[in-house]
């Protein structure tokens, strides 16, 4: 069974679309991430949830929202895409907030904008 | 700014010789240290942490040597093996939250 699930694994759209990617975990815990790999290789965070809080909401444009609509789940939707919006995005699940807990990765989903 | 840094984006290491994996940070508020690993089409899995309160871990194979003062720590893999072939992230969480701050990554090699 996989611990963090995302979908679609791959995401090609054109220019100014909305889309959404999907997350799930069923490990249990209360805190899952977003992050996003540029073509740098770079994995910067970009949203954190903790029992469905928003905690971390770094520098991203307000075309990203994340939804949480129950701790497993944290769904990313991304308004009028562009194309340096291209990277692969991760989402992740750790149990607990304090800084020694491992976080757990989906697999990805590349995202290419056309 | 990047706070976590892996100056060496490739590593190419014969089987069964020592793998040694680099990793710098710049933020003194930094106290828990992570490796992962990543397998292509796989997000990363957490294989190896510190505290910096240690400096050193060892789990198997794997070994994290933290260095405080120099603000780097490294990642030893003796013996190396083929299925030890992929890319290496160094993590750093400070003390004020759980924000990771993740290196580039190391391509790691091993050469059968």
């Amino acid at each position: 069974d996989t611990a963090v699930s995302q979908t679609p694994k791959y995401l090609v759209t054109q220019m100014g679309n909305d889309k959404s990617i999907k997350c799930e975990q069923n490990l249990g815990h209360d805190t899952m991430y977003w992050y996003k790999q540029d073509s740098k290789k770079f994995l910067k965070i970009m949203f954190s949830y903790n029992n469905k809080e928003l905690i971390i909401n770094e520098t991203v444009p307000n075309r990203f929202s994340p939804k949480s609509p129950d701790k497993a789940h944290l769904n990313l939707h991304i308004n009028s895409l562009e194309l340096g919006d291209s990277a692969v995005y991760f989402c992740a699940s750790s149990q607990g907030w304090s800084g020694n807990q491992p976080q757990h990765f989906g697999d990805g989903t590349r995202l290419s904008i056309l | 700014d990047q706070q976590v840094k892996q100056n060496s984006p490739s590593l190419s290491v014969q089987e069964g010789r020592i793998s040694i994996l680099n990793c710098d940070y710049t933020n003194s508020m930094f106290d828990y240290f992570l490796w992962y690993k990543k397998y292509p089409a796989e997000g990363p899995t957490f294989l190896i942490s510190i505290s910096s309160i240690k400096d050193k871990n060892e789990d198997g194979r794997f070994t994290v040597f933290l260095n405080k003062s120099a603000k780097h720590l490294s990642l030893h893999i003796v013996p190396s093996q083929p299925g030890d072939s992929a890319v290496y992230f160094c993590a750093a969480i400070p003390n004020t939250g759980n924000q990771f701050y993740f290196g580039t990554g190391t391509s790691l090699t091993v050469i059968p």
